[in-house]
């Protein structure tokens, strides 16, 4: 099926740094959302994002909902070690909730103590 | 509020058993749940989309009479994987949307089959 070009794979930072990690579509997308998954667990939700040009902050994570509606990006600032984990993008088509949800291959993240 | 809860959270179990995954919107409720699997260091799946009161959409490659999906309630769907085998060992995550929000997931089931 169709998947989100995300960017970085993976990333290693020390503590502190901060980070930056974006998603791009080859379609236009109604709702961006940005998930971190911890392992063993399921995905819990950061930051949802609904229209074109939205910036949005949740404490030290900022995302904004890219002016063609076909890309979005993830900033995290100051990391901290409990940032350890992957993140996924994940966007939709079409508005309303109960909508499917198209994935980004996710970025693992390791932050240095 | 809007909590998704899965059980089991693990389950071992032997080639050709069935095995039958719960997945509860505890305070919300929910006309429409998802189904995904996920394979060690890659993306969640969409197996299907669950429907209270009809049948659930499938995605193109998931087998419907592999993996049966019941919805027989608004906070309840189950996952019912049969005859499973060692090929059907993964992590399996529902998710489900409360009002005018995104989807919200459970914490996932390891599923072993031997």
């Amino acid at each position: 099926g169709q998947q989100l070009n995300q960017s970085p794979q993976s990333m290693f930072i020390q503590e502190g740094e901060d980070v930056s990690m974006n998603c791009t579509s080859s379609s236009i997308f109604n709702t961006w959302l940005w998930y971190k998954q911890d392992p063993g667990e399921g995905p819990v939700l950061l930051i949802a994002l609904y229209k074109a040009g939205e910036l949005t902050s949740n404490g030290r994570l900022t995302a904004q909902f890219g002016i063609t509606r076909k890309d979005s990006f993830l900033n995290i600032s100051a990391s901290i070690p409990s940032d350890v984990g992957i993140y996924f993008c994940a966007g939709q088509e079409e508005a309303g909730n109960n909508r499917k949800l198209i994935w980004g291959l996710g970025t693992s993240l390791a932050v240095n103590p | 509020g809007a909590v998704v809860s899965q059980h089991p959270s693990w389950v071992i179990c032997k080639s050709g058993t069935s095995v039958k995954i719960e997945c509860r919107s505890l305070d919300f409720q929910a006309t429409t749940m998802f189904w995904y699997r996920q394979f060690p260091k890659q993306s969640l799946m969409l197996m299907a989309t669950s429907n209270e009161g009809s049948k659930a959409t499938y995605e193109q490659g998931v087998e419907k009479d592999k993996f049966l999906i019941n919805h027989a309630s608004l906070t309840l769907s189950t996952l019912t994987v049969t005859s499973a085998h060692p090929e059907d060992s993964s992590f399996y995550i529902c998710s489900a949307s409360p009002p005018y929000q995104p989807q919200h997931f459970g914490d996932g089931t390891r599923l072993s089959i031997l």
